[in-house]
């Protein structure tokens, strides 16, 4: 079975701290590692899409990286406005995505 | 830039009745999907549809759950006899056939009292 654990559950980080944060996952051939952004009351948006292990992607204050086991997303200088719950979520057989828990992200002016 | 519509935004129902939520996906997606996401849990698949047909479904989506796409741009998701458990966000996602990358609507609180 698919799993996906995201770190930490909860991150509070002061305007311009940068930090980052954890997708590890135990899969049976990893066909797409994603990542979404999740307001409340909302549904996820998409940020990226990983592929493979030395993968990366940028947009904005976000840079997204694959390795064989984990995934992490890097948030450079972050805003207020990055406040937000980050899911991570993988694609193996099929097309459905099986997604990890979350980090809520609170940045704090 | 074209979203996903979802319709209602609240659905607040009694146990056993029937309810039907709506998605408007992205107007050129072939694959369209349904999930929930119970309040505090992670975001759960529930079926993927594709050629007017079924293409996967999980655990969670049994004989009480049924889609539908009854036109060229609605598709629909129905629950027959609701149960306080089915009370959770619903998220309608469609993707374009070349890529991967599934966008979701806005959601459809669903309360079963």
């Amino acid at each position: 079975e698919d799993q996906v654990t995201q770190s930490p559950e909860a991150l509070r980080l002061q305007e311009g701290e940068s930090s980052s944060l954890n997708c590890s996952y135990t899969v049976s051939g990893l066909r797409g590692l994603f990542w979404y952004r999740q307001d409340p009351g909302k549904g996820p948006e998409f940020l990226f899409t990983l592929y493979s292990a030395g993968e990366e992607k940028e947009k904005e204050r976000l840079k997204a990286t694959l390795t064989k086991k984990e995934s992490f997303l890097h948030i450079t200088a972050p805003k207020p406005e990055d406040s937000a719950t980050y899911l991570c979520a993988v694609k193996t057989s099929g097309s459905r995505l099986t997604f990890g828990e979350g980090t809520q992200l609170t940045v704090n002016p | 830039e074209p979203e996903v519509t979802q319709t209602p935004s609240h659905q607040v129902t009694q146990m056993g009745q029937e309810v039907i939520l709506r998605c408007v996906p992205i107007s050129n997606h072939l694959y369209f999907y349904w999930y929930r996401q119970i309040l505090g849990q992670k975001v759960e698949f529930l079926v993927s549809f594709y050629n007017n047909e079924i293409s996967e479904k999980s655990e969670i989506f049994d004989d009480q759950f049924s889609v539908e796409r009854p036109d060229g741009s609605n598709f629909t998701l129905k629950i027959r006899s609701t149960k306080l458990e089915d009370s959770a966000m619903y998220f309608c996602a469609s993707r374009v056939g070349g890529g991967d990358e599934q966008f979701f609507g806005p959601g459809t609180r669903l309360t079963v009292l």
